[in-house]
């Protein structure tokens, strides 16, 4: 059973510092791996999807890296602001009997203060 | 082009009830899956459909079932509502039934039990 861990469960830094977060996986054969941003009562959104065969992917202030072999991703935000505030998910697809589920961790509540 | 539309947006029943929530997938997908999130944890899968078949469940009773219709769009049914089932419920939609181009969710609708 695919396990998704996300360190750490929660983060508050000031505005304009770059941040990490981490997220591991148990087993290594992933299809792809997204990153979302739920706030607060409200839908997930999209931020950035990896395919199993890729090792980043950016879109503006937002990168993310896929270490595959060790079971690791990274989101690094730079430059944060209060906007960023908000709780991060992790979620990794495999091809099981679940057909490609998303599996999820619990997320990294962020909050950054002015 | 729209998303993934979800109604209700809240709901309240009492426990025993039976509740139908629906979702709308977005224009060009034809696979959904649906999500159970409760207060402070990730979204586990609770099953998914690719062009009206089901073809993968987690680990949710029979009295979670579905159903997908010919333009795509999803119901989930609870019959016998628990306490427990009081969560966020998250609808996704993706281009086919692989993960490859990720998944975009909805809004999602609160169910309270009571």
């Amino acid at each position: 059973k695919q396990e998704v861990t996300q360190i750490p469960a929660a983060l508050s830094v000031p505005e304009g510092e770059n941040l990490v977060l981490n997220c591991s996986f148990t087993d290594s054969a992933i299809y792809n791996l997204q990153w979302f941003r739920q706030d607060p009562g409200k839908g997930l959104t999209s931020l950035l999807l990896i395919q199993s065969s890729q090792r980043e992917q950016t879109s503006g202030r937002l990168n993310a890296s896929l270490d595959k072999s060790s079971g690791r991703s990274t989101l690094y935000i730079a430059a944060s602001q209060p906007g960023d505030s908000a709780t991060y998910l992790c979620a990794v697809s495999l091809n099981s009997n679940s057909g490609y589920a998303l599996n999820f961790g619990k997320g990294t509540s962020l909050l950054v203060t002015p | 082009e729209t998303g993934v539309t979800q109604s209700p947006t809240h709901l309240i029943k009492t426990r025993g009830q039976q509740v139908t929530l629906r979702c709308s997938s977005q224009s060009g997908h034809n696979t959904v899956s649906w999500y159970q999130q409760a207060l402070g944890q990730g979204p586990q899968f609770i099953f998914q459909y690719y062009r009206e078949e089901e073809n993968g469940r987690g680990n949710f009773p029979p009295r979670f079932s579905g159903l997908q219709f010919p333009n795509y769009s999803s119901e989930l049914n609870v019959n016998a509502l628990e306490l427990d089932d009081s969560a966020l419920y998250l609808c996704a939609s993706s281009p086919g039934q692989a993960s490859f181009y990720g998944y975009t969710f909805g809004s999602g609708t609160r169910l309270t039990v009571v």
